[in-house]
């Protein structure tokens, strides 16, 4: 198993551009999470899924969209791109029964300039 | 609402001593508790968890936690602290089957030869 994963490893947006973070993972996992990492923050969550065709805001949404059209893929969309969003991006997942444990790819690290 | 105090921003050991990483925990109920770390330019990676029984949990790489429902806490140690220990380390909470655990801010660990 590959796990969970991530495309791409790094990134440069300009402001105002767009872009999808891809995630995959191959475990049959239901739950899925996008989080974003700024340094000393902690990790904050930005969309969650419950299943596929399922999806749910969490702590700071705005700025993005998610999709889940099969159980193995969570794209995390960027619309108009701020500086803001300059962050380590991170999906996680779970699977039923453990949902609480959470499987993390390595992360995109993206800047906006 | 479910909240994690990691109070210590960094910490710095020397290699061969004992560690201990402090986490505090606020929720009503019985809380299921993590501890993930995170490798530089990596993903976290589940060190240990705590749902119920036996509040002394054994995790990988030698380390372990013990949950003490008075104090709220869930403190993260290791006998012995070898320099590839030397990352970020995170605890989280989360009620049982909610799938959302709420991380704290996290702990660099410092391990000087």
């Amino acid at each position: 198993n590959a796990g969970v994963t991530q495309t791409p490893k790094f990134r440069i947006l300009k402001i105002g551009q767009s872009m999808t973070l891809q995630c995959t993972q191959d475990m049959n996992h239901n739950y899925m999470y996008w989080y974003r990492q700024d340094p000393g923050m902690g990790l904050k969550l930005i969309y969650y899924s419950v299943g596929a065709g399922i999806t749910d805001k969490g702590e700071v949404p705005n700025g993005y969209n998610v999709s889940r059209s099969t159980t193995e893929d969570f794209p995390l969309r960027l619309e108009l791109a701020a500086p803001s969003q300059t962050s380590v991006y991170f999906c996680a997942s779970s699977w039923t029964g453990d949902e609480d444990t959470q499987y993390f790819g390595p992360g995109t690290r993206l800047t906006v300039l | 609402a479910q909240s994690v105090t990691q109070p210590d921003i960094h910490i710095t050991v020397s290699e061969g001593a004992s560690l201990e990483l402090r986490c505090n925990y606020s929720y009503g109920a019985t809380p299921y508790l993590f501890w993930y770390v995170q490798s530089p330019g990596q993903g976290l990676q589940l060190l240990l968890k705590y749902f119920s029984g036996d509040t002394l949990v054994q995790g990988i790489k030698g380390f372990e936690a013990e949950f003490k429902r008075s104090q709220s806490s869930f403190n993260l140690r290791k006998p012995s602290v070898h320099w590839s220990d030397a990352a970020e380390y995170f605890c989280a909470v989360s009620s049982g089957g909610s799938y959302i655990p709420t991380f704290g801010r996290g702990t660099s660990l410092i391990v000087h030869p």
